[in-house]
């Protein structure tokens, strides 16, 4: 089975610049996350969607952020614009459901640094 | 919302020794509590889980044990080798939510 695909795998931009991010899940994975990963620290939660609808962006620094799955199936994470305190791992994840438990596989992730 | 530490931040154990890290939780309706493995540039890939219907998970030299009434749950990795350096996160769900809360991680070192 493929696994979680990221795009790109690093980018640099300068403050006040966009940048978008692309993730295709595992085929067949219904639910999506987007997570932040600051060095040092665990995975914290962006935005979660279930096919093409968020179930939950409380996280989501929405003055900046932005995130959309229109098909159900791949999805793009947008900063606009991007500071310094952005700089980080962006990782996505996808799941599946067996037996009543639930499996997150995540992407490699996209390394932004933001000068 | 649901509250997770993780202790310790970093351990170093010697080739063949035994290494514990130890996690607690917040919300008593946490369920599931998966541990990830995260090598240096590399994604989180899980190792064990372990539901709230059971005390204790192994698989091999990896084990994770469950205390409800406490609220912590705690990983095992007996007989570490070198290749088990890594970044290891505890997470647990909001209440029976899916979305999952990570512990600040800790980075295991075996020494050879």
């Amino acid at each position: 089975e493929a696994g979680v695909a990221q795009s790109p795998r690093y980018k640099i931009i300068e403050k006040r610049q966009s940048v978008a991010f692309w993730c295709n899940p595992i085929s067949g994975h219904a639910t999506l996350y987007w997570y932040q990963q600051i060095l040092g620290q665990g995975p914290k939660l962006l935005i979660q969607f279930q096919n093409n609808g968020v179930v939950d962006d409380s996280q989501l620094p929405k003055d900046r952020f932005s995130a959309e799955r229109l098909k159900g199936v791949d999805s793009t994470l947008k900063i606009q614009p991007a500071k310094l305190e952005d700089s980080a791992v962006y990782l996505c994840a996808s799941s599946s459901v067996q037996g009543g438990r639930e499996t997150q596989y995540f992407g490699p992730g996209t390394r932004l640094l933001v000068l | 919302g649901e509250n997770v530490e993780q202790h310790p931040s970093t351990l170093s154990v010697q080739e063949g020794d035994s290494a514990v890290i130890k996690c607690t939780y917040s919300d008593s309706a946490s369920n599931y509590f998966p541990w990830y493995k995260q090598e240096l540039g590399k994604r989180p890939q899980l190792i064990i889980d372990i539901r709230s219907n059971v005390g204790e998970k192994k698989d091999q030299r990896i084990a994770v044990t469950l205390n409800k009434t406490a609220k912590h749950f705690s990983l095992h990795i007996t007989e570490t080798q070198p290749e088990d350096s890594a970044v290891y996160f505890c997470a647990a769900p909001r209440g029976s939510a899916r979305q999952l809360t990570f512990g600040s991680g800790t980075q295991l070192t075996v020494l050879p």
